[in-house]
């Protein structure tokens, strides 16, 4: 079993729909994030938690909403997403926020 | 503020050929250094890291050493396979992890 673990693997939404983005990790690391990886961009750290605490929000929009309900999960819920939107979703989770980040295999998201 | 640049692919190499991928970084403080590869369908993996200066990160037969001095950490393999082939991130951590935005390898045999 992987150290960390999303679902759905593949996600097809239209703009008006609601649907959430599941991560668990199983290295009971304290910090975890969502980063956003479209092509030919780096990596975009969108949300972070640290023992459960938001620590960070990059100025993302408000129609993504992290939720993290304890250290081993983390969720995020998407709602009226733009096209624009479509890309892999990843997952991370570390020991802390300097410690090296261990990646879900992401979710594949197509907003149609 | 902090940044990682890495060179752009895609990079095609034949199966044994000499592999560098270069990475440069800007930051503040004393950061630590990382590559990370991404395989197909999967998400990214820690290949080797450094955390001071002249450290050497190796790993699956990858080496980078930190270089202050020109603010460097080139990833190098003296023979790739095709099983190589993926996707290489080089990163950095400072207040928060900034990524390279990666380069494709492709090996064919």
């Amino acid at each position: 079993e992987t150290g960390v673990t999303q679902t759905p693997r593949h996600l097809v939404m239209g703009m008006t729909n609601k649907k959430s983005l599941k991560c668990e990790q199983h290295l009971g690391h304290n910090a975890m994030y969502w980063y956003k990886q479209s092509a030919k961009k780096p990596l975009e750290l969108m949300f972070v938690y640290s023992l459960e605490e938001r620590v960070e929000n990059n100025s993302v929009p408000s129609r993504f909403s992290p939720e993290c309900p304890n250290s081993s999960h983390l969720f995020l819920h998407l709602h009226t997403l733009q096209p624009e939107d479509s890309a892999l979703y990843l997952c991370a989770s570390s020991q802390d926020p300097n410690s090296p980040l261990h990646f879900g295999n992401g979710t594949r998201l197509t907003v149609t | 503020g902090d940044s990682v640049t890495q060179m752009e692919g895609p990079v095609t190499l034949s199966e044994e050929a000499f592999l560098t991928i270069n990475c440069t970084y800007t930051a503040t403080g004393y950061p630590s250094l990382f590559w990370y590869v991404q395989y197909p369908g999967e998400g990214l993996q820690l290949l080797l890291k450094a955390t001071k200066a002249d450290d050497k990160g190796s790993n699956k037969g990858f080496e980078a050493t930190y270089r202050k001095e020109t603010t460097s950490f080139h990833l190098e393999k003296g023979s790739v396979q095709v099983s190589d082939s993926a996707v290489y991130f080089c990163a950095l951590s400072g207040n928060q992890f900034y990524f390279g935005t990666g380069t494709s390898l492709t090996v064919i045999p």
